[in-house]
């Protein structure tokens, strides 16, 4: 069960603007960093965005991201066929004193 | 560059011994700065966080798993280990080791190994 809450899926026309949303609280997005990271079909994880918003070098800036509170959000926009993947919020918790996942979205390129 | 790769047994029987190694290249796991964990992903599931261990040896592991799990740190190798005891079917799942900056504020997985898949299974 995550502590981190997100739409199991989401999904968008190419070319348009697509947000996931994640919903923690004080314990995690709260006080700490939110950090996102997308998953491609059957390969590893790999971070996306750190420190809420930051774009790891070679990370296309068709992405984004944004914290409010215990709140965070990823932006895609300009969509392609690529982006098709699984995306994971994360954050230390400090009831955990780890890092807690959100469930997940799957995003659909229509 | 940074590269970790998993290595262990691909299937393992109910209540044995799960055994995992990450080797990591291109960085020492002495390094101060850094947690190694280790993460795993059931099929169709999300994420879940397994352990970390530090580069003194300390180590912290989730909750859920309660005491099945012992994480190890092998420096002379540039390795670090997972052993999760009294295995069940609920523990197949893609294995995945990672690092995570410990000084920084934002606490990212910025490495990740391949992951490997160990089914549970007689």
């Amino acid at each position: 069960q995550s502590v981190l809450t997100q739409p199991p899926s989401v999904s968008e026309a190419p070319r348009q603007r697509v947000t996931i949303s994640c919903s923690g609280s004080s314990s995690n997005i709260g006080n700490h960093a939110v950090n996102w990271y997308q998953q491609l079909p059957g390969k590893a994880p790999k971070l996306l965005i750190y420190y809420d918003d930051l774009l790891p070098s070679g990370v296309s800036d068709r992405f984004s991201g944004s914290k409010s509170g215990t709140s965070a959000s990823l932006a895609i926009s300009g969509l392609q066929s690529e982006d098709e993947a699984d995306y994971y919020c994360a954050a230390w918790d400090d009831s955990l004193n780890g890092v807690i996942f959100g469930g997940g979205t799957k995003l659909t390129v229509l | 560059q940074v590269q970790l790769q998993e290595s262990g047994p691909g299937l393992v029987k109910p209540s044995e011994t799960l055994s995992l190694t990450c080797t990591v290249s291109g960085f020492s796991v002495s390094s101060g700065d850094y947690y190694w964990n280790w993460i795993r992903q059931a099929p169709g599931k999300g994420l879940e966080w397994i352990g970390y261990i530090y580069h003194s040896g300390s180590t912290n592991n989730n909750p859920s798993l309660k005491t099945r799990v012992i994480i190890s740190l092998d420096t002379s190798k540039n390795q670090f280990s997972l052993k999760l005891n009294s295995v069940t079917a609920a523990d197949t799942a893609v294995y995945y080791c990672a690092r995570q900056s410990s000084s920084s504020r934002h606490k990212s997985l910025d490495y990740w190994g391949q992951g490997t898949l160990v089914t549970v299974s007689s």
